[in-house]
């Protein structure tokens, strides 16, 4: 089965950069997607195709990618920023999609 | 403003078939370029993608609900529906639906960028 792999946590101090990564275990990688969801909402789309941010997702998030590994970056970590993230992706067929394991971001 | 909005029973018994619908407004359910999603959360544990479908009808299932899952599309009523049938505790979560916008060519996704707010959905007797 195809699986998203996350840490299940990363701490950090508000202003410092926190990054976050998802690897992928299938040699063909799709795109990657990141939601960031609060407690008792609904998840929010912060980045999608990997590197690119939906209108109104601050700057201070970023995406990147390096072999079948993606990494999301929040610069300038504010203390709003604390939630789950996770990542979601489709597998090689593109017929069905797969939630990461998701990661709590703690602002210290 | 796209707005989707998860309706359901609350509580359904073990074996039984739970339907959820999602209404959308603020949008054709039939514009094109967009899948309509389903994702599911049990309580303290992380997101689980269901299923979707196109609004010709076309759908995709999760490989370990693929059996149980039944997604249709009401494009009278802008609305889509989930049916999963014989569901045990595990089924128990909150769901979800969400809206998937692709592009006109190229590869990818614009993501789930519209989602509703959630339903509870209990399985027990």
């Amino acid at each position: 089965s195809y699986e998203l792999t996350q840490p299940p946590s990363v701490s950090v101090s508000p202003g410092q950069t926190a990054r976050i990564t998802c690897s992928a275990d299938a040699l063909s990688k799709q795109y990657v997607y990141w939601y960031q969801q609060k407690p008792g909402q609904a998840p929010v789309l912060v980045m999608y195709r990997d590197t690119e941010r939906p209108s109104g997702i601050p700057e201070r998030f970023s995406g990147s990618t390096l072999g079948t590994t993606v990494t999301l970056t929040i610069s300038g970590v504010q203390a709003e920023d604390e939630a789950d993230y996770y990542c979601q992706s489709a597998d090689s067929s593109n017929h069905f999609y797969v939630f990461g394991t998701g990661t709590k971001v703690t602002v210290l | 403003q796209v707005q989707l909005q998860e309706s359901g029973p609350g509580l359904v018994k073990p074996s039984q078939t739970l339907s959820l619908t999602c209404i959308v407004s603020g949008d054709s359910i039939n514009s094109g370029r967009y899948y309509w999603n389903w994702i599911r959360q049990p309580a303290g544990k992380g997101l689980e993608w269901v299923g979707r479908i196109y609004s010709s009808g076309i759908t995709d299932y999760s490989p370990s609900l693929k059996s149980r899952v039944t997604i249709s599309v009401d494009t009278s009523k802008n609305q889509f529906s989930l049916k999963l049938s014989s569901v045990t505790a595990a089924d128990t979560a909150v769901y979800y639906c969400a809206r998937e916008r692709f592009p006109d060519y190229g590869s990818g996704t614009f993501g789930f960028d519209y989602w509703g707010q959630g339903t509870l959905l209990t399985v027990s007797s």
